[in-house]
């Protein structure tokens, strides 16, 4: 099993900052088969990036991915007050799925 | 449009069973495979099983292999879990999820069904 570790755990940041979050995989991501997710209080995840640099359907470019093999990065350029929330990265190469334990970045 | 709704949750006693379900719409459902996932009260998210688009090979986290069914019905656009065997550490939020269309990645969701297994 591939487990990702995510860093920071939390990150305190203001509106109109640049955020920076780190997945780290175990063992290398087939394919580079790499997504980061946002959730917020009471709902479902939102796929974000895939790939692991492709954005999602409607998501804003603000937000970005890159990476391959072990390492990635979900980079958001100046935060928005809609993007503090909690977000998880999930290797989907190889069974089962993994997701990181989540970064939450907050205000 | 595209979209996922569960349903089928609530409080069930250990060692007891209960059946979620998971209604497509907005979509060729029976061209894909589909997950569910689970999140504990204030944990992370944690796969839980895969089925294929044509229901010929299903998947299982460890965690619940041997005590989850998944299945679905492609004539009712429809998407099962079957839980038996029902423990505390069961307790979650269970979202259906589809994949993209080129990869396994998550791009629609449930709203979630809570099973609650008191301890």
């Amino acid at each position: 099993e591939i487990v990702l570790t995510q860093s920071p755990g939390t990150l305190s940041l203001s509106p109109g900052e640049r955020a920076t979050l780190s997945c780290r995989a175990s063992q290398t991501v087939s394919n580079n088969y790499l997504a980061w997710y946002q959730q917020k209080p009471g709902q479902a995840p939102r796929l974000l990036i895939f790939g692991p640099s492709y954005r999602a359907t409607g998501i804003p470019d603000r937000f970005s991915g890159s990476g391959s093999g072990t390492d990635f990065t979900l980079t958001i350029s100046r935060l928005e007050p809609e993007d503090f929330a909690v977000y998880y990265c999930q290797q989907y190469g190889n069974s089962p799925y993994t997701f990181g334990q989540g970064t939450q970045l907050e205000i | 449009q595209v979209q996922l709704v569960g349903s089928g949750g609530g409080v069930v006693q250990p060692g007891g069973s209960l059946r979620l379900s998971c209604a497509a719409s907005g979509f060729t459902y029976s061209k894909y495979g589909m997950h569910w996932v689970r999140q504990a009260p204030g944990k992370g998210l944690e796969w839980v099983a895969f089925i294929r688009y044509d229901g010929s090979t299903k998947d299982y986290a460890d965690s619940v292999k041997g005590r989850f069914t998944i299945s679905r019905d492609n004539s009712k656009n429809t998407l099962y879990l079957q839980m038996n065997s029902l423990r505390a550490d069961d307790t979650a939020v269970y979202y259906c999820a589809k994949p993209l269309p080129s990869n396994d990645a998550f791009d629609i969701w449930g709203q979630g069904t809570m099973v609650t297994v008191p301890s």
